[in-house]
């Protein structure tokens, strides 16, 4: 069964940092490129970034909101993708999803993890 | 940035229902949309990849069609698991910036 886990989600200070976790299992993870959405509890889906596969380069998208604060990285040697968020905000305050692509769209989905940033 | 709109922005139906949602993009993504639903508290499901192809285990009541910049979804006899929010997104070019939401409501 395919299958995304994202763990590390908790409640932060404005400026502090949080690594998000994401663990796949039931595919070749690899194989995969990967992302990260975002959404503010009631409000709609919001992109965060995407790292692709080693074999199309690795490389990796941000959205602009959080371009120079987050990083994308994967370790494909245990199937995690992880999301490094620095100088975090009190709007990057939502649930985080990780997913993977699957042609033009993400499939499947975690279960996302709430991020609360406040003082 | 390829900018996504959906209309409407909520419809009331009732159960055995056809409807239609529509999804624009600022501009050409050739057939690289999908379509998600959401439902409170949970992760979004894909349902439509490639503007019209059918995610494996999908009710084939779902279709998608349109290419270019005007797409639609259709749910053609509405059953009452599918009220839900859905979500068109564009896979062009990044960001792969998703649509408002068009929130399906039972009438």
């Amino acid at each position: 069964e395919l299958q995304l886990v994202e763990s590390g989600g908790d409640l932060v200070q404005p400026g502090r940092s949080l690594r998000l976790s994401c663990t796949g299992s039931g595919f070749a993870f690899g194989d995969y490129s990967m992302s990260w959405v975002r959404q503010v509890p009631g409000k709609g889906l919001e992109w965060v970034g995407f790292i692709r596969a080693k074999k199309y380069g690795g490389t990796i998208e941000y959205a602009a909101s959080v371009k120079g604060r987050f990083i994308i990285s994967r370790d494909d040697s245990t199937s995690i993708a992880y999301l490094h968020m620095n100088s975090l905000k009190i709007e990057d305050t939502a649930v985080y999803y990780c997913t993977r692509e699957a042609g033009s769209g993400y499939n499947p989905w975690g279960q996302g993890t709430l991020v609360t940033v406040s003082s | 940035d390829i900018q996504m709109t959906q209309s409407p922005s909520s419809v009331s139906a009732s159960v055995g229902d056809r409807v239609t949602f529509t999804c624009r993009a600022s501009q050409d993504i050739h057939y690289w949309l999908a379509w998600y639903q959401q439902k409170p508290g949970k992760a979004p499901k894909l349902l439509i990849y490639a503007a019209s192809d059918l995610q494996s285990g999908v009710p084939s009541r779902f279709s998608g069609s349109g290419s270019g910049t005007d797409f639609t979804l259709t749910i053609s006899r509405l059953q009452p698991e599918d009220f839900a929010t859905y979500y068109c997104q564009q896979a062009d070019s990044f960001p792969h910036t998703f649509g408002p939401g068009t929130r399906l409501e039972i009438k």
